[in-house]
């Protein structure tokens, strides 16, 4: 079976630039979670939602992060606009509700210039 | 505020050593426990998943669970240099939901 499949894998772009990241989770899991991860920060949940609605997005940092997941098998993260202090890699993951064991995507590496 | 605590190392273990590594909570009513293991420039890897006291033993792992304490650790035996990574602890504190709260991580160095 994939797992959680992320794209783009890398991302370069310059300040002011939208960035739309992708990700499709497992197959009939019903959460997902998005994450990013810096050395000084670690790792912090953006959003999450469960069977497609957003249940917390808390972990947003400001109005300029956006997330949606219009189907099952389908999700992204859209940074507008975007600033040199949003360079991270970020992690989407999916979990079942049966376990909540979250199976992490091989991660977008952002860097804004 | 909950929160997950763990020591940032490294941890320096020689080859074949056990290493030890330890996690404390601070939601009480925290259910589900998990260990994963990331390697430098990756995602990061379910390795551990514990849900009731005691112990849970996986090949070389075994996942230590001590709910009155707040205390969760992940034991390696043999380890290895390949086992040399970050290991971040997880924990779910239910309520409903599958959100999880990660600790920091402990650098874990297998020294030849």
């Amino acid at each position: 079976d994939a797992g959680v499949i992320q794209s783009p894998r890398h991302e370069v772009t310059e300040m002011g630039q939208e960035v739309t990241l992708r990700c499709k989770p497992i197959s009939g899991h019903n959460s997902l979670f998005w994450y990013r991860q810096t050395m000084m920060r670690g790792l912090e949940l953006l959003i999450y939602f469960n069977n497609n609605v957003p249940i917390d997005d808390s972990g947003m940092p400001e109005d300029r992060f956006s997330a949606k997941m219009p189907n099952a098998s389908f999700s992204t993260l859209k940074i507008q606009p975007s600033e040199p202090r949003d360079s991270a890699v970020y992690f989407c993951a999916s979990s079942s509700d049966n376990y909540n064991e979250q199976f992490f995507g091989p991660g977008t590496r952002l860097t804004v210039l | 505020q909950k929160e997950v605590e763990q020591n940032s190392g490294p941890l320096s273990v020689p080859e074949g050593a056990i290493a030890s590594l330890n996690c404390t909570y601070s939601d009480r009513v925290s259910q589900s426990f998990f260990w994963y293991r990331q390697y430098s420039g990756k995602s990061p890897e379910l390795i551990m998943s514990i849900y009731s006291n005691g112990d849970k033993e996986d090949g070389r792992f075994t996942a230590q669970l001590n709910k009155a304490s707040q205390y969760v650790s992940l034991l390696i035996r043999d380890s290895q240099p390949s086992d040399s990574a970050t290991y971040l602890c997880a924990v779910n504190s239910g309520g409903g939901g599958n959100k999880l709260t990660f600790g920091t991580g402990t650098q874990l160095k297998v020294e030849l």
